[in-house]
This record gives C-alpha cells, structure tokens and sequence, in this order.
C-alpha cells in the first residue's frame, strides 16, 4: 500500500530532551516535507526536501532540523524542545513537477513538550 | 504577498445544502490552486485542483470557481453530505515555491 508513515503517533516529553520523529514514503518520491497544525493558524511548513541531500526552510523552521540522506526517509529533529513545539506534526512526499505536486500526508504525530 | 486568505473558519450546513469556502490571494504570480480536505484524526489529502486558465473545475459534487481577475477562488460543495464534515484548506503556489495554505475551514453538515 502506497503511504507515508510516521513515528510516533504521539509522544509527550520534557523541555530540552531531543527527539526524533521519523518519517518514511514508499512511492518513490522525490519531494518531502514537514508541517505543523496548530488551531486557528492552519498548515506551516517547516522544511522540505526536493531531493536527497537537498533542503530548505519552510515558513517556520526554528528549532527543528532535518536530514535527508535517503529518498525514503525524512526525520525530524528537536535538538531541544521547548513548550511552543507542542503541536500536530505532518510528514508529506510530492508526485509531480517542482511544488506543482500532489502532497500525500501522513497520519500525523501529536508532540506534547512538558 | 505571500499569504492566502480563507474564510469562513467554520460553516455549518444542511444536509442537501451547498457548502461554499473562498479564499483569496495577492501574489499574481500563484499558478496553482489546490483543494485539501481532512477528516478528524487524520493527514489532509488533495481534493481538487485549478490552474487560472479556466474559471471552473467540476469534480463530482465539489466545484472549483476561479476568479482571475479579482485574485479569488472558492470551493463549491453541492449537495452536502454529513460525511463531508472535514476541514478544508486552500492552497497555492507559484511553482517555483512551497504550497501556501490558508488557515482551513471546519465543515459540519448536519442532517
């Protein structure tokens, strides 16, 4: 089955402790990226990837990095959480030409920093 | 310039009724125009699309209307459906930078 598939589904944690949220696609593509939903203020990227070894900043990228050293997977990394990190995260691979793509999501992973 | 701009923040409708959701833009040079929609508890998914060389993309019950010149576009659900609750997000892009999106639409259609 075709999907993206992130890990963990939740995790409550404590200020500073680092973390990793994995993130893997199985369709081959070569767009990914990372969002967070927050209530009343929608979708905002974080980073994305057009290819391996290539990323940019999204529209809030601070406190966060990310890898991509295979085509298949995109971590997230919070070198040291802090409490307005707690959100509703979202991992998406991209069919398609440039950011005329078709994003698939994941399921989401909800982050509590204590 | 970069911004999209969604409204209502929540609708409620009757069932049978139309949903409509606008959003509106500033940056001419956006493209591209999807529709995500996502239920409770999982990731959004792409609904519906538009590039601004047409007004208007039928899909089933969900309709895209394109307004070029007054940087706008809005979804359409004709006969609403309980199971279209969702919230729905615009989105757009310039194709040589990342989705915009709004900031979403909380759909309840009641019966």
């Amino acid at each position: 089955e075709a999907q993206v598939t992130q890990n963990p589904r939740y995790l409550i944690t404590v200020t500073g402790k680092k973390l990793t949220v994995t993130c893997s696609q199985n369709m081959n593509h070569e767009y990914m990226s990372w969002y967070r939903q927050d209530p009343g203020l929608g979708l905002r990227q974080i980073y994305y990837s057009m290819n391996v070894e290539v990323t940019d900043k999204g529209d809030v990228p601070e406190g966060y990095k990310v890898s991509r050293k295979e085509k298949r997977n995109f971590p997230l990394i919070l070198e040291s959480p802090s409490p307005n990190q707690t959100s509703l995260y979202f991992c998406a691979s991209g069919t398609g030409t440039g950011f005329y793509n078709e994003q698939f999501f994941g399921p989401g992973t909800r982050l509590t920093v204590l | 310039q970069q911004q999209v701009k969604q409204s209502p923040q929540s609708l409620i409708v009757q069932k049978g009724g139309i949903s409509i959701i606008n959003c509106a833009y500033e940056n001419t040079a956006f493209d591209y125009f999807p529709w995500y929609q996502q239920f409770p508890g999982k990731g959004p998914a792409l609904l519906i699309a538009i590039r601004p060389d047409v007004s208007e993309k039928k899909e089933g019950r969900f309709t895209i209307s394109f307004n070029k010149s007054a940087k706008q576009f809005s979804l359409h659900i004709m006969d609403s459906q309980p199971g279209d609750s969702a919230t729905y997000f615009c989105a757009a892009t310039t194709g040589n930078t990342p989705l915009v999106f709004g900031k979403g639409t909380r759909l309840s259609v009641i019966a």
